[in-house]
């Protein structure tokens, strides 16, 4: 069964750029699907980030103001985050994940990455 | 701040019936999209466990079940065991939003 799993620093600093790769295995990404990242900031609720497909296909959060970047690397059978001018705010639990579902805005999230925590902090 | 409205927490004895709503508009769960729904286990990521309103993957256990109606949907548990204790999210796709959405999120205590 596919598997997912994050991987970057751990620690950032404020105006600097976080960027995070998620690697997949026993599911080739060229095969189809969108993938996704999504957070969660310590003790609160779920963000969805943006997703991309294999063709390089992108949406994103409009909450995140431009600030993000999502690529796909299929030779390596992962994708990638980069969040630009990263603030406290962004300090979360990053997770990637496989997006399923037939129409755009019906998709659900399934399997998710074990999740990796980036602190913005000088 | 969530679009997407859910009761922050719900308690019941092992062997009862809990319900959580989660209460969105009509530019997303009354717009027609899709709810689903996930598990998350203190310390883990989430795992889902029911898509399109009321569809369970593999390996869930039938004491979860979905429904949707009008701008708002419902996860009921039934049979609650001590291994339900967790936290619930709901999400949907916002139009107004253009993108998906999750709920704020409620833990299941079993008594």
């Amino acid at each position: 069964q596919v598997q997912l799993q994050e991987s970057g620093p751990g620690l950032v600093k404020p105006s600097e750029t976080l960027s995070l790769t998620c690697g997949v295995s026993s599911y080739s990404i060229s095969s189809g699907y969108y993938w996704g990242w999504i957070r969660q900031p310590p003790g609160k609720g779920l963000e969805w980030i943006g997703n991309i497909y294999h063709s390089g296909s992108k949406y994103y959060n409009p909450s995140l103001k431009g600030r993000v970047t999502i690529s796909v690397d299929t030779s390596k059978n992962q994708f990638s985050l980069k969040l630009r001018s990263v603030t406290a705010a962004d300090t979360a639990v990053y997770y990637c994940a496989r997006v399923s579902g037939s129409k755009y805005a019906e998709f659900w999230f399934d399997p998710w990455g074990q999740g990796t925590l980036v602190t913005v902090s000088s | 701040q969530s679009v997407l409205t859910q009761p922050p927490s719900v308690s019941g004895a092992p062997g009862q019936r809990v319900t959580i709503s989660c209460t969105g508009s009509s530019s997303n769960i009354g717009a027609g999209y899709d709810v689903h729904w996930y598990q998350q286990l203190p310390g883990t990521a989430p795992r889902l466990l029911i898509y399109g309103n009321v569809n369970r993957p593999s390996g869930v256990p039938d004491r979860f079940s979905g429904s949707k109606s009008g701008t708002s949907a419902s996860l009921a548990i039934t049979g609650l065991q001590a291994e339900d204790e967790a936290d619930y999210y709901c999400q949907s796709y916002d139009i107004n939003l253009s993108g998906y959405v999750f709920g704020t999120g409620t833990e299941v205590t079993v008594l």
